[in-house]
């Protein structure tokens, strides 16, 4: 079946724009994640949503960052006035349950330029 | 969660087994250990977990020590398709938890050679 994807793949946009980037989660699947990975190091996580509403936004480094999930299916993250430090892989990942013990299925990432 | 420590980079010989370890000595009891790859240019991929038994799946072997304070990830004959970055995580086990987000270090690159 279908995995999780993204988009766009790749994103390149100037300092201060606005950028939303696109999580379709595995259907049927009520938990959903986002991390960020920059270079060389291990994802980073942001935010979690359980069905709708975001359960955990604590890994979200400042209120630039948003996301969104207004189905419980797809999900948005949008980030404001994109400084070059943003620039990094953001992926999504979902998982049938957000339970520990259920693995998740992480997409291929949308890698955001920011120049 | 527990932190981990993990080897920066590892060689395997194709064909041959891969054994990676972590250490993780601070584990406390209700923790599993988890193991994820992340192959270039693609998002991380679930490995194989376990709480305190050894643990096989299709992709891999999961040892753990007895006082559960190390464990090492086995890939019984690598192959050039294994070369990736392997996550091992620790992290709170049990069903009906609330919170699912993993915490990734920066994990052992794995380089499988012919």
């Amino acid at each position: 079946g279908a995995g999780v994807s993204q988009t766009p793949s790749n994103k390149v946009t100037e300092k201060g724009k606005y950028v939303e980037l696109r999580c379709d989660p595995i259907s049927g699947h009520t938990a959903l994640y986002w991390y960020r990975q920059s270079l060389g190091q291990g994802p980073e996580f942001l935010i979690y949503f359980q069905g709708t509403g975001a359960a955990d936004d604590s890994g979200l480094p400042n209120d630039r960052f948003f996301a969104v999930r207004p189905e419980g299916s797809v999900s948005t993250l949008k980030i404001q006035r994109t400084e070059r430090g943003d620039s990094a892989v953001y992926l999504c990942a979902s998982s049938l349950v957000p339970d520990r013990n259920y693995e998740q299925y992480f997409g291929p990432g949308t890698r955001l330029t920011v120049t | 969660d527990a932190k981990t420590t993990q080897p920066p980079s590892m060689d395997c010989a194709e064909g041959r087994a891969a054994n990676l370890p972590c250490n993780h000595s601070t584990i406390s009891g209700n923790e599993y250990v988890y193991w994820y790859r992340q192959i270039h240019s693609q998002g991380p991929q679930y490995i194989i977990h376990g709480l305190k038994n050894n643990e096989t799946n299709e992709m891999a072997s999961l040892i753990i020590t007895e006082d559960r304070k190390s464990s090492t990830l086995i890939l019984p004959h690598a192959t050039l398709r294994d070369t990736a970055v392997y996550y091992c995580i620790v992290r709170v086990g049990g069903y009906g938890g609330s919170q699912g987000n993993l915490i990734f270090g920066k994990g052992t690159k794995l380089s499988v050679k012919p």
